[in-house]
């Protein structure tokens, strides 16, 4: 069964940093990987998809890097902004099927 | 990207009723929608995989009686939380998507507070 873990669990910065959140699976046999960020009490916004075959993947401030081999990914996020506070959450889809399995999260505060 | 609404957004209900969720795909249709249970400080955990026109698929743990899924068309999936106990207060996700390997969409979430 597939497991995912994220590290740190929860993160303080000051503005203006870069940071790294990591993520990792325990079954390399997968489709792809997925950054959401998720505010309290609300839903999930995808940020980032890596297919199987990728390295990485940019958007803006945000670059998701995948080493499918052994089993991890990275969050990378230039230059903090205190709207980057929320909950990040790495999620797996598997080749066993195509639910997504998620992470706990890493809880980012982002302080001006 | 694709858009997927839920419906109530916020429920509370008194312990001992049901509860009905809908998860609708707006601008796609899906064979294939999903529905994960979030408790605070958890990640999301899939309960069931809901198949367009064939029986769900229920996870491990998961109730089938208790929690009744319905994909009656390719737009709409229904998840009936059956005489809701205080335990079952959760944040209800669905997500739908196309082909295995293909992105996701997820709703925007229902909140149920059984008192």
């Amino acid at each position: 069964k597939q497991e995912v873990t994220q590290i740190p669990a929860a993160l303080s910065v000051p503005e203006g940093e870069n940071l790294v959140l990591n993520c990792s699976f325990t079954d390399s046999a997968i489709y792809n990987l997925q950054w959401f960020r998720q505010d309290p009490g609300k839903g999930l916004t995808s940020l980032l998809l890596i297919q199987s075959s990728q390295r990485e993947q940019t958007s803006g401030r945000l670059n998701a890097s995948l080493d499918k081999s052994s089993g991890r990914s990275t969050l990378y996020i230039a230059a903090s902004q205190p709207g980057d506070s929320a909950t990040y959450l790495c999620a797996v889809n598997s080749n066993s099927g195509y639910a997504l399995n998620f992470g706990k999260g890493t809880s980012l505060l982002v302080t001006p | 990207g694709a858009v997927v609404s839920q419906h109530p957004s916020r429920v509370i209900c008194k312990s001992g009723t049901s509860v009905k969720i809908e998860c609708r795909s707006l601008d796609f249709q899906a064979t294939t929608m999903f529905w994960y249970r979030q408790f605070p400080k958890q990640s999301l955990m899939l309960m069931a995989t809901s198949n367009e026109g064939s029986k769900a698929t229920y996870e491990q743990g998961v109730e089938k009686d208790k929690f009744l899924i319905n994909h009656a068309s390719l737009t709409l999936s229904t998840l009936t939380v059956t005489s809701a106990h205080p335990e079952d207060s959760s944040f209800y996700i669905c997500s739908a998507g196309g082909a295995p390997g293909e992105t996701q969409y997820f709703g925007p979430g229902t909140r149920l507070l059984v008192l």
